[in-house]
């Protein structure tokens, strides 16, 4: 089936630090969602892009639909404590038949250190 | 007020036994979903139900059905539990079936 690679696996950084991940994909994809999990509770959405070249931010916070279709980004500047967690990247495949099928990406895990 | 919530939290429970998991939303939402989370954290879709009508099965084994009594719960019924149905299942929401996912807590499933 497909997939998407999401990397790095996992970061370790200093509190303040920005941090950078992405994920790509080998088909075209509608629609890239960025989500993140805490532990213990399911992921929350914390951005949503629908259009290629479109660039979303949210707070310290900004993903971009590539211009391929085929990979999004997420940045995190001055990352804090509180951005611990395991972010996950979404997309929805271009030939889904309408449906909802979100592929996942395998997940980054971020770890601040203060 | 949680927006989708599922119960229980946590299920431990023999090989062998029959176990459900039940989920409601109150965001008004028309589709409803059952996501699988395995022990690395991989997420992956096994139904979606739209307006109480399913719409995506993803080959999952028939000894899981979902059922869903009205467009604001979807139930997860587990027969005949196996060790590797132990993973965390996640209820999700959207407003329609290509809209974006609102999540549950998750029920973590212990199979021993």
């Amino acid at each position: 089936g497909q997939q998407l690679n999401q990397s790095p696996q996992s970061m370790f950084i200093q509190e303040g630090e920005d941090v950078s991940m992405n994920c790509t994909s080998s088909s075209i994809f509608n629609t890239w969602l960025w989500y993140k999990q805490d532990p213990g509770e399911g992921p929350v959405l914390l951005i949503a892009l629908y259009k290629a070249g479109e660039l979303t931010s949210n707070g310290r916070l900004t993903a971009q639909f590539g211009i391929t279709r085929k990979d999004s980004f997420l940045n995190i500047s001055a990352s804090i404590p509180s951005d611990v967690g395991i972010y996950f990247c979404a997309g929805q495949p271009m030939f889904s038949g309408g449906y909802n099928k979100l592929i996942f990406g395998a997940g980054t895990r971020l770890a601040v250190h203060p | 007020d949680t927006a989708v919530s599922q119960t229980p939290k946590y299920l431990v429970t023999q090989m062998g036994n029959d176990k459900s998991i039940k989920c409601e939303q109150n965001l008004g939402h028309d589709t409803m979903y059952w996501y699988k989370q395995d022990s690395k954290k991989f997420l992956k879709i096994m139904f979606s139900y739209n307006n109480k009508e399913l719409i995506i099965n993803e080959t999952v084994p028939n000894r899981f059905s979902p059922k869903s009594p009205d467009k604001a719960h979807l139930n997860l019924h587990i027969n005949s539990l196996e060790l590797g149905d132990s993973a965390v299942y996640f209820c999700a929401s959207s407003q329609g079936p290509n809209e974006k996912l609102f999540f549950g807590s998750g029920t973590q499933l212990s199979v021993l």
